[in-house]
């Protein structure tokens, strides 16, 4: 059950896109159709923003998308906001009942 | 609305046990599997563990298999999580939280944070 892999960092501009990889294995993220993504804004709960690789949960703005290619997922905010600062997290169904998660991406809003 | 309420901080000793509570309130209690998240300080989010409303069966990650047992009280609602031979870096934020689908997490609690001494 080792970690998926994140970049520590990201940043863009208002208005840019950016992409947060996460990377897995074929046993995890390229296997089962399971990956979500959570924000987590300094000193609060996490927040899912995208579950089943490419799917919003209602209220999520359609800024937020997600896509899957192999073993790497991947997040795309579209036309950032100083809003979208904030920790972003991925995670996987890993087989035999367990869910790995990411270490985690700080994303700054320049 | 789905809430999920924590029991309060604990401050521990290396070596003690420590229960943690979530209640939940808000959907159909045994329609949805719950987890247990954590968050070490500074540090990113590990799953530790989930169980199985319907039937309380449980899996755990490796690391904790030793050391933690969830369970839950159906009347009241309520989940718990006892972890065992508690030692300074598991000092974390807890969090239950209740399954969504594909394996995510749509609803957390507040967190609660277990401080391990040496």
């Amino acid at each position: 059950q080792s970690a998926l892999t994140q970049p520590p960092s990201a940043s863009g501009s208002p208005g840019q896109s950016v992409v947060i990889s996460c990377t897995g294995t074929s046993s995890d993220v390229g296997y089962y159709n399971s990956v979500s993504w959570y924000q987590q804004h300094s000193g609060k709960v996490p927040k899912l923003i995208i579950y089943g690789i490419t799917k919003r949960p209602s209220g999520v703005p359609d800024r937020f998308s997600g896509s899957r290619s192999g073993n790497e997922a991947s997040l795309t905010v579209s036309g950032l906001q100083a809003e979208d600062e904030a920790d972003y997290y991925c995670s996987s169904y890993a087989g035999s009942n367990t869910v790995v998660f990411g270490g985690g991406t700080k994303l700054t809003v320049l | 609305q789905v809430q999920l309420v924590q029991s309060g901080a604990e401050l521990k000793k290396a070596g003690a046990s420590v229960k943690v509570s979530c209640k939940t309130s808000g959907y159909t209690f045994t329609d949805y599997d719950m987890y247990w998240v954590r968050q070490a300080p500074g540090q990113g989010l590990e799953w530790v563990g989930r169980i199985t409303v319907k039937d309380g069966g449980t899996n755990y990650a490796q690391k904790f298999q030793d050391r933690v047992t969830m369970t839950m009280d159906t009347p009241t609602r309520t989940l718990y999580i006892e972890m065992t031979s508690l030692r300074p870096d598991d000092t974390a934020v807890y969090y239950c939280a209740k399954s969504w689908g594909w394996w995510s997490f749509d609803s957390w609690g507040q967190g609660t944070l277990v401080t391990v001494s040496p």
